[in-house]
């Protein structure tokens, strides 16, 4: 079975840092492309990160650049989500999605950031 | 960038038939773009229906379908039941430095 499983959501200050983690099992991990998406409360989905299943090429969404790093430990099975200078709005469930040939298929089931004072 | 555009919001009547579509800023849609479509309901991760403009999930019911309509993206539902009610999004592969945009969504009542 297919699971993709975030972790490392919570609460942090404005400027703060956070680290999420996205455990996939069940299928060839290092055989898909990987994204981050986001959905802030009540909005839709924003796409905000890209890796390769090699790790690459990588590409960020203009509204991340500079603050977020996406990588992955294919030997871990793991994909990460490197959250620098938060802002508030940033808040957001932070789902990871595979790809394969252009089919974003699986998504886990997110992890919930808030940034606020 | 690229702005991808669904249509708010849609109603549609239990049975009946309701067609979404999907339009990018920079032209027409096409294949090249290969849409791929997701339904999202309250609390819910996004589940997948539609990849590659036409094709179907292993779990897509058989209602929904994908298409390329008039230059958009387009995702028609056929025998509406009640439990389709939720927001539906389009992704688009823009490819460059910023390969996939979603559209706004559109938010399907059924009534």
């Amino acid at each position: 079975e297919v699971q993709l499983v975030e972790s490392g959501g919570g609460l942090v200050q404005p400027g703060g840092s956070l680290r999420l983690s996205c455990a996939a099992s069940g299928f060839t991990f290092s055989a898909y492309v990987m994204n981050w998406v986001r959905q802030s409360p009540g909005k839709g989905l924003e796409w905000i990160s890209y890796i390769s299943n090699g790790g690459g090429a990588i590409y960020y969404a203009d509204s991340v650049k500079g603050r977020f790093t996406i990588s992955r430990d294919n030997a871990k099975n793991s994909l990460y989500l490197q959250m620098n200078s938060l802002r508030v709005e940033d808040t957001a469930v932070y789902y990871c999605a595979r790809d394969l040939n252009w089919s974003v298929d699986f998504w886990g089931q997110g992890t919930l950031v808030t940034v606020s004072s | 960038q690229t702005v991808v555009t669904q249509e708010p919001s849609l109603t549609v009547s239990p049975g009946g038939t309701v067609t979404l579509t999907c339009a990018s800023s920079t032209g027409a849609v096409t294949s090249g773009y290969y849409p791929n479509w997701f339904q999202q309901k309250p609390g819910q991760a996004p589940r997948a229906l539609i990849y590659s403009t036409s094709n179907k999930h292993s779990w897509t019911p058989a209602r929904f379908s994908g298409s390329l309509l008039g230059g958009k993206a387009a995702l028609t539902l056929s025998g509406v039941q009640a439990e389709d009610e939720a927001e539906y999004y389009c992704l688009l592969y823009c490819g460059g430095v910023q390969p996939w945009v979603f559209g706004g969504g559109t938010k399907l009542t059924v009534l």
